[in-house]
């Protein structure tokens, strides 16, 4: 099956500063979403974006899938973004996706 | 509307004890999945049903565990016998279809002593 590499997979930032969140994977995907899981348990969706580039507020994601990654863009990071974010990919004939180990992130006010 | 509904919310129960956990998926939604998330193993699918009908349970750990989804709007998780090794986060999620967005539950937080 699809190999789905995150990275890093920790990391810790002061309040306002921007980070870069990558997912790599093994093969062509059909469907890609990345996920926020908060500190209370609850996943989050962020993106679904199998291709190209997408925007919500202070957070943005790319995928090129002919190169087999995606990234998550979180600027101008909170508390509230602490978590662990999640990509999951979907690829060939399953539409199952399969979930990396995640990013945790901390970010101190 | 009313995302993916999951009950209980916590649940703690003796080594031996059956244990049902309820999963209400979004409305129109046509595939549901059972994940289970561990620290040592992550996030794990454990069993997924498209139009109904079970489709793929080879991620069901053992025949302790079973799922149904009697009609569109409900399905079950039941482990018989538990065990303390089944203590984990259950997440029900479901999709419009297969390979569109997934939306997860809340989840149900298992404890077996």
């Amino acid at each position: 099956g699809i190999q789905v590499e995150q990275s890093p997979p920790d990391l810790i930032l002061q309040e306002g500063a921007n980070s870069t969140l990558r997912c790599n994977f093994s093969d062509s995907v059909n469907n890609l979403q990345w996920f926020h899981q908060n500190p209370w348990g609850q996943l989050i969706n962020l993106f679904y974006i199998p291709s190209g580039t997408k925007q919500n507020g202070r957070l943005s994601a790319t995928t090129v899938a002919t190169e087999r990654y995606s990234l998550l863009y979180i600027s101008s990071s909170q508390t509230t973004d602490s978590g662990v974010y999640f990509c999951a990919v979907g690829s060939g004939g399953s539409y199952i996706p399969t979930f990396g180990r995640g990013t945790s992130l901390i970010v101190h006010p | 509307d009313a995302g993916v509904i999951q009950s209980p919310r916590h649940e703690v129960t003796e080594m031996g004890q059956e244990v049902t956990l309820r999963c209400k998926p979004i409305s129109g939604h046509n595939s549901l999945f059972w994940y289970r998330q561990t620290m040592m193993r992550g996030l794990e699918l454990l069993i997924y049903f498209n139009n109904n009908v079970p489709i793929d349970d080879s991620g069901m750990p053992e025949d302790r565990f079973s799922a149904k989804m009697p009609n569109a709007s409900f399905s079950t998780l039941k482990i018989q016998p538990s065990e303390p090794r089944d203590s984990a986060v259950y997440f029900c999620a479901s999709t419009q279809s297969l390979g569109n967005e997934q939306f997860f539950g809340p989840g149900t937080r298992l404890t077996v002593l």
